[in-house]
């Protein structure tokens, strides 16, 4: 139990573009969902965190703007990159947090490769 | 401020020698911890965790890790490690907060050689 799946694994996109990224858990409703960037041979970087049917809360020097998400039913959630510049060009992970869960366990998807060119 | 440090960037060992992976935290209270582990291009998979209870935990593919307060560490162990375990590996403390927010340690890169 517990998988979280993201779609797609990878994309690449020409600059100026928009990007969407889905995240879903496919066997427990997720009320809580994660959405991370990590660099290259770097950590994971916490973007936002948005409980379904609410605003995403972003972190501190993540553009709302320009990473829209959104968590409009308890298994999906998804990040679209606006206007994307190849700097936006990193390994998207969006984790996952329910009532089946238990107290601050997370599972995670296996992640999105955006390339911008 | 709430941090977690894994000292080693990177770490070799040979096939069948033991292992420890370091972490270290910086928190108030007691946290829960995790250990995860991502092969290249992957998501990340859990190994273990800590929440409450005795503080020698039992993981997947036979690690272990040490939960220790007077040294707020929760080192990552194996007695004998195999080439399929190279891989990063990550700790991560949760900490309350309602969203159950992880903070990630920078990792530790190992590689296994024959």
């Amino acid at each position: 139990g517990a998988v979280v799946s993201q779609h797609p694994s990878r994309v690449i996109c020409k600059s100026g573009t928009s990007v969407k990224i889905e995240c879903r858990s496919l066997d427990f409703q997720a009320t809580t969902m994660f959405w991370y960037r990590q660099f290259p041979k770097k950590s994971l970087m916490l973007m936002a965190t948005s409980n379904e049917g609410s605003k995403a809360t972003y972190e501190q020097g993540v553009e709302k703007d320009k990473f829209l998400i959104n968590h409009a039913s308890l298994t999906l959630s998804t990040l679209t990159v606006t206007s994307a510049h190849p700097e936006d060009s990193s390994f998207y992970i969006c984790s996952a947090s329910g009532l089946l869960a238990g107290t601050g366990e997370q599972f995670f998807g296996p992640g999105t490769r955006l390339t911008v060119l | 401020a709430q941090s977690v440090t894994q000292p080693d960037i990177h770490i070799t060992v040979s096939e069948g020698a033991s292992l420890e992976l370091r972490c270290n935290y910086s928190y108030g209270a007691t946290p829960y911890l995790f250990w995860y582990v991502q092969s290249p291009g992957q998501g990340l998979q859990l190994l273990l965790k800590y929440f409450s209870g005795d503080t020698l935990v039992q993981g997947i593919k036979g690690f272990e890790a040490e939960f220790k307060r007077s040294q707020s560490s929760f080192n990552l162990r194996k007695p004998s490690v195999h080439w399929s375990d190279a891989a990063e590996y990550f700790c991560a403390v949760g900490f309350s907060g309602g969203y159950n927010k992880l903070i990630f340690g920078a990792g530790t890169r190992l590689a296994v050689h024959p």
